[in-house]
């Protein structure tokens, strides 16, 4: 499978702890994107990463959420001391250009905040 | 702020009909937008895109027309066929946005016998 591919498919936390979201892009892919939808709500943007560097976090939060893409391995989306509110599916596209091409997206990791 | 609006959260159609899916935008400056349709428990999948310079984008059974004066763009589905039947999401972006794309709410499509 040459998707991308995001695990856990699902997530459970109690308040306070902390969630670690993986995300492998097509092979190739040097972008990465990653989106939350909440419940009954359009995907929202987060974030956007090219290899071992933050391109715009615009649509993150400021505290306790963090994103990486290092040189090697996948993208990882991380929360600390998560609460509820943080509960939702979180989603990771790549592509292979910056500049208006269609995003492939993961299945996606649902966070559970209990 | 809702800069992309799918006012339809659903929308019922019987098989080999059209299905006609709206989708309205507030930002000027978004000149790119796409269509992506997404079965539950799965990521997004890209079904058609159109550039601004366009009004009109046709692939098989997909069209997506575009009005800029009025800011409105649809997706038309002809003829539907139940497996169409999962939720479309209307996306939007500007040059030199990159791949950020802004997202409406979704579209629940169903397709019937």
């Amino acid at each position: 499978n040459a998707g991308v591919m995001q695990n856990p498919r699902h997530l459970v936390r109690r308040r306070g702890q902390e969630a670690r979201l993986r995300c492998s892009p097509v092979k190739g892919h040097s972008h990465v994107y990653w989106y939350r939808q909440l419940p009954e709500e359009g995907l929202k943007f987060m974030v956007y990463l090219q290899k071992e560097n933050i391109i715009d976090e615009s649509g993150m939060p400021k505290e306790r959420f963090s994103a990486e893409f290092p040189k090697e391995g996948p993208s990882i989306l991380r929360i600390q001391q998560v609460v509820r509110g943080d509960s939702a599916a979180y989603f990771c596209a790549s592509s292979p250009l910056a500049t208006n091409e269609k995003l492939f997206f993961g299945s996606g990791t649902q966070l559970s905040v209990l | 702020d809702q800069q992309v609006k799918q006012n339809s959260p659903s929308l019922s159609v019987q098989e080999g009909r059209i299905s006609i899916l709206n989708c309205d935008y507030t930002n000027s400056m978004f000149d790119y937008f796409l269509w992506y349709k997404k079965y539950p428990a799965e990521g997004p999948t890209f079904l058609i895109s159109i550039s601004s310079i366009k009004d009109k984008n046709e692939d098989g059974r997909f069209t997506v027309f575009l009005n800029k004066s009025a800011k409105h763009l649809s997706l038309h589905i002809v003829p539907s066929q139940p497996g169409d039947s999962a939720v479309y999401f209307c996306a939007a972006s500007e040059t030199g946005g990159g791949n950020k794309l802004t997202f409406g709410t979704g579209t629940q499509l169903k397709v019937e016998l």
